[in-house]
């Protein structure tokens, strides 16, 4: 039973380069998030799913989409990545809105 | 829009002192609060949930209370070990979003 893992955990990536970063979850949650970590700012919700097949906006949605074509997956992809999206990016997921929230290990990227 | 501060950003005390850490919430109208621990580099691990209907919630020596009227939440560590050292976060959820909105956090430091 791995929980919630993260790929990759560290990633360097130039300006305009684009990556998928992959979160997958076997305690079949029907709800999964990511969130971006910054010194300072606590973490901020990126985009979110309540099951598999929908998507929805969090709190920081540009330059980020997201899919979940499977239920135990959940993408996020950076298009054209900028150095302002070098952050720690987690992943987390719940039973529902009144569960807890377990988190992945996180994937540490840096944007030169 | 639901804001959740941490006081104090950071904390030294020695090994075997109790302790508190604080959490405030500007809107009362949550779900629950979760508590959680992260050390340097890692995830967030899950310490303690607390609904909106419960006061206080205990796990080993970790006691988490609950006020929504006054807007506050309070993690006790008891007994406190070096190997409680690492950052402390609540999440609050709930309010006009239903979103889990994160404290910055409370740097712990136990010292031998």
């Amino acid at each position: 039973n791995a929980g919630v893992t993260q790929t990759p955990k560290f990633r360097v990536l130039k300006t305009g380069q684009s990556m998928t970063l992959l979160c997958a979850q076997d305690m079949n949650h029907e709800y999964m998030y990511w969130y971006r970590q910054d010194p300072g700012m606590g973490l901020r919700l990126i985009h979110y799913s309540v099951g598999e097949g929908t998507t929805a906006k969090g709190e920081v949605p540009d330059g980020y989409n997201v899919s979940r074509l499977k239920k135990q997956n959940f993408l996020l992809g950076l298009e054209s990545a900028a150095p302002s999206q070098t952050s720690v990016y987690f992943c987390a997921t719940t039973r529902d809105a009144y569960y807890e929230q377990y988190f992945g290990p996180g994937t540490r990227l840096t944007v030169t | 829009k639901q804001e959740v501060t941490q006081i104090p950003a950071a904390l030294s005390v020695p090994e075997g002192e109790n302790l508190v850490l604080n959490c405030s919430f500007t809107d009362s109208a949550i779900y629950n609060l979760q508590w959680f621990r992260q050390d340097p580099g890692k995830g967030l691990t899950s310490l303690l949930l607390i609904q909106s209907s419960q006061r206080e919630q205990t796990s080993g020596r970790l006691n988490a209370s609950l006020d929504k009227s006054s807007g506050r939440s309070t993690l006790y560590i008891a007994a406190s070990q070096p190997g409680d050292s690492a950052t402390y976060l609540c999440a609050a959820r709930g309010g006009a979003t239903n979103k889990l909105i994160f404290g910055t956090g409370t740097l712990l430091a136990v010292q031998p």
